[in-house]
């Protein structure tokens, strides 16, 4: 059974721009997560969606907005980007929405 | 307020020892708590999870946690490390009601010497 998938692995951006970051979660699954990782905040939740619906959303800016389509695979999208946004961006997807997660390898987006 | 407390930034290990990993959380509603695992360049990993019932959970790996609910605790233990336990490891705590939206500590960086 193939894992939960993130691509890009590895993005560089400039301030100001916008970025997407996509997960494939495990076949079955219908709860999707965001996390933000950074040596100074270290894990945080971003926001959850489950059946194309968010569930429950962290606290982040509005810049930080996601989405699901049929098919379970997740979106995020990052706008007008800062360089506190650099970070490892985790997701993870559950099959009860529970903490019980399953992460993929995550995107690694650097701002300049 | 809710939060995670891994009092440990570092800890070296030698091969073959006993390990317990401290973690202390504070939250509101009944807890559920967990311990996932991180190595260099990857995501998390679920080691064990502690939602009901038993206050001994084990995990994969040989892992084991211990919930004290007097002492706000859920620390991790493994009887004898092995070199590939070299690693991050966090706790969380979470609940029925925040779904998959989980409080986690900073992380305890395990190091294994030989």
């Amino acid at each position: 059974k193939a894992g939960v998938t993130q691509t890009p692995r590895y993005l560089i951006k400039t301030r100001g721009q916008q970025v997407t970051l996509s997960c494939s979660p495990i076949s079955g699954h219908r709860s999707v997560s965001w996390y933000q990782q950074t040596p100074g905040q270290g894990l945080q939740f971003l926001f959850e969606y489950f059946s194309e619906t968010q569930r429950n959303k962290g606290n982040f800016p509005g810049r930080f907005s996601g989405r699901q389509f049929s098919n379970s695979r997740s979106e995020m999208n990052v706008s007008t980007l800062e360089l506190g946004d650099s970070a490892l961006y985790l997701c993870a997807s559950s099959i009860r929405s529970d903490g019980e997660l399953f992460f993929g390898e995550g995107s690694r987006l650097t701002v300049l | 307020a809710q939060s995670v407390t891994q009092p440990d930034i570092h800890i070296t290990v030698s091969e073959g020892a006993s390990l317990e990993l401290r973690c202390n959380y504070s939250y509101g509603a009944t807890p559920y708590l967990f311990w996932y695992v991180q190595s260099p360049g990857q995501g998390l990993q679920l080691l064990l999870k502690y939602f009901s019932g038993d206050t001994l959970v084990q995990g994969i790996k040989g892992f084991e946690a211990e919930f004290k609910r007097s002492q706000s605790s859920f620390n991790l233990r493994k009887p004898s490390v092995h070199w590939s336990d070299a690693a991050e490891y966090f706790c969380a705590v979470g609940a029925a009601q925040a779904g998959t939206a989980l409080i986690f500590g900073k992380g305890t960086t395990l190091s294994v010497s030989s």
